[in-house]
């Protein structure tokens, strides 16, 4: 079955460091999510990569889809105590009546004050 | 708020019994997502529905079942509930069939 490689599994940090989470397919993907869980909370959706190669930023979190569609990363620039959570990557694939859906196991970032 | 919103927050009960989970998608949201999360196992994917047709499956045990009524909410149904059935029940809503996903509050369901 489909393979959704998230790392890494924790991270922790001070704040004003610099975080980033990788997801990583054996398959070709149609497009990747990303979302965010707060501890206690629900998945917040983040952003959608479409494209091969494909930059996204949101203020200080930066989005990147492979060249080949089969890995995705998300970087935080100084992270903040309001960046700690679980960072979830949610990849699509195939099409039609056939497609997949598979959520990473998700890094959990905390971060020192 | 999400505009999703599930019940009960909480359900409690016995080996063996069977439940049903409710879920309500954002106003315009045709389809349904149902995920299952435990600690061990991260969030897994259940089932998807999109305008009362079954769209995609994912880890779903045959104990469990699920479907989307006419006016667009949805029901998980878990049967012979079992210890490792304790966990952490989504629902989320989108408007197409694989867009961005919006997540209830989730159903706590505790096995005894």
């Amino acid at each position: 079955g489909q393979q959704v490689m998230q790392i890494p599994q924790y991270q922790h940090v001070q704040e004003g460091e610099d975080f980033t989470t990788y997801c990583n397919s054996s398959t070709t993907l149609s497009n990747i999510q990303w979302y965010k869980q707060r501890p206690g909370g629900h998945p917040v959706f983040l952003i959608q990569l479409v494209k091969s190669g494909e930059v996204k930023k949101q203020k200080r979190l930066t989005f990147q889809f492979g060249e080949a569609k089969k890995n995705s990363s998300l970087h935080i620039t100084a992270t903040q105590t309001t960046d700690v959570g679980t960072y979830f990557c949610a990849e699509f694939y195939g099409g039609g009546s056939n497609y997949k859906l598979t959520f990473g196991k998700g890094t959990l970032l905390t971060v020192n004050p | 708020d999400s505009g999703v919103t599930q019940t009960p927050k909480h359900l409690i009960t016995a080996t063996g019994q069977r439940v049903t989970l409710r879920c309500s998608p954002r106003s315009g949201d045709l389809s349904v997502y149902w995920y299952q999360q435990s600690l061990d196992q991260g969030l897994q994917f259940l089932i998807q529905y999109y305008n009362g047709e079954e769209r995609a499956k994912g880890n779903i045990l045959e104990r469990f079942s699920a479907q989307q009524f006419p006016d667009l909410h949805s029901e998980l149904n878990l049967s012979s509930l079992e210890l490792g059935d304790s966990a952490l029940y989504f629902c989320a809503s989108s408007v197409q069939t694989s867009g961005s996903q919006f997540f209830g509050p989730g159903t706590r369901l505790t096995v005894l």
